[in-house]
């Protein structure tokens, strides 16, 4: 069974950074593209960040561009997301998702239980 | 201000057929396939639909999905109270060097 588990979500100052994690399970890893959406509380889903299986490719949505960083490190079978000058409006769940593919165009698949980030003085 | 469009909300009584539409551009929906996604309260988005009318393991064939031009929907047939959820549509949109772009969401109330 394929398994997504996001940590590192927590509270923090704006201005400041937090790095998340996503431990993948239940599928070979290495081999699909892997995303990070996220949600607003009480909002739509919006599309952070993506990688292709050999972190060759990403991609970022323009709010996050120069402020955040995706990684992945396929010995681990984790992915990453370095998060850095925070804003309030990044306050959100944030969830990690398997893509059906190696590029980052294939559909997202499976989705984690998500993580929350909170951005407040 | 969400790229695709969809209705903030629809509803139905059980048994009811109800559709949900997308609405996008020639360089999202328009060339590009679209995905949906069921959101149940307090809970992750799950694949609904993907490649337009494709369901994955498990989703019943009470779910439906199409494409025409720059515009998708999806239908329920045989609504039931278990389907009161957000619905999300998806596509990858070729601008901007590429980036998945995605509705604003649709709140389905079964009656």
């Amino acid at each position: 069974e394929v398994q997504l588990v996001e940590s590192g979500g927590g509270l923090v100052q704006p201005g400041g950074s937090l790095r998340l994690s996503c431990s993948a399970s239940g599928f070979t890893f290495s081999r699909y593209a892997m995303h990070w959406v996220r949600q607003a509380p009480g909002k739509g889903l919006e599309y952070v960040s993506g990688i292709s299986s050999n972190g060759g490719r990403t991609y970022y949505a323009d709010s996050v561009k120069g402020r955040f960083t995706i990684s992945r490190d396929n010995s681990k079978n984790t992915l990453y997301l370095q998060m850095s000058s925070l804003r309030a409006e990044d306050t959100a769940v944030y969830y990690c998702i398997k893509g059906s593919n190696w590029n980052n165009y294939y559909y997202m698949d499976v989705w984690g239980k998500g993580t929350t980030v909170t951005v407040s003085s | 201000q969400s790229v695709l469009t969809q209705p903030p909300s629809a509803s139905g009584t059980p048994g009811q057929r109800v559709t949900i539409s997308c609405s996008g551009s020639s360089s999202n929906i328009g060339s590009n396939t679209v995905n949906w996604y069921q959101q149940l309260p307090g809970t992750a988005p799950k694949l609904l639909i993907y490649s337009n009318n494709q369901r994955p393991s498990g989703v019943p064939d009470r779910f439906s999905g199409s494409k025409s031009g720059t515009s998708a929907s999806l239908a329920i047939s045989g609504l039931q109270s278990e389907d009161e959820a957000d619905y999300y549509c998806a596509a990858w949109d070729d601008s901007l060097n590429g980036r998945w772009v995605f509705g604003g969401g649709t709140k389905l109330t079964v009656l």
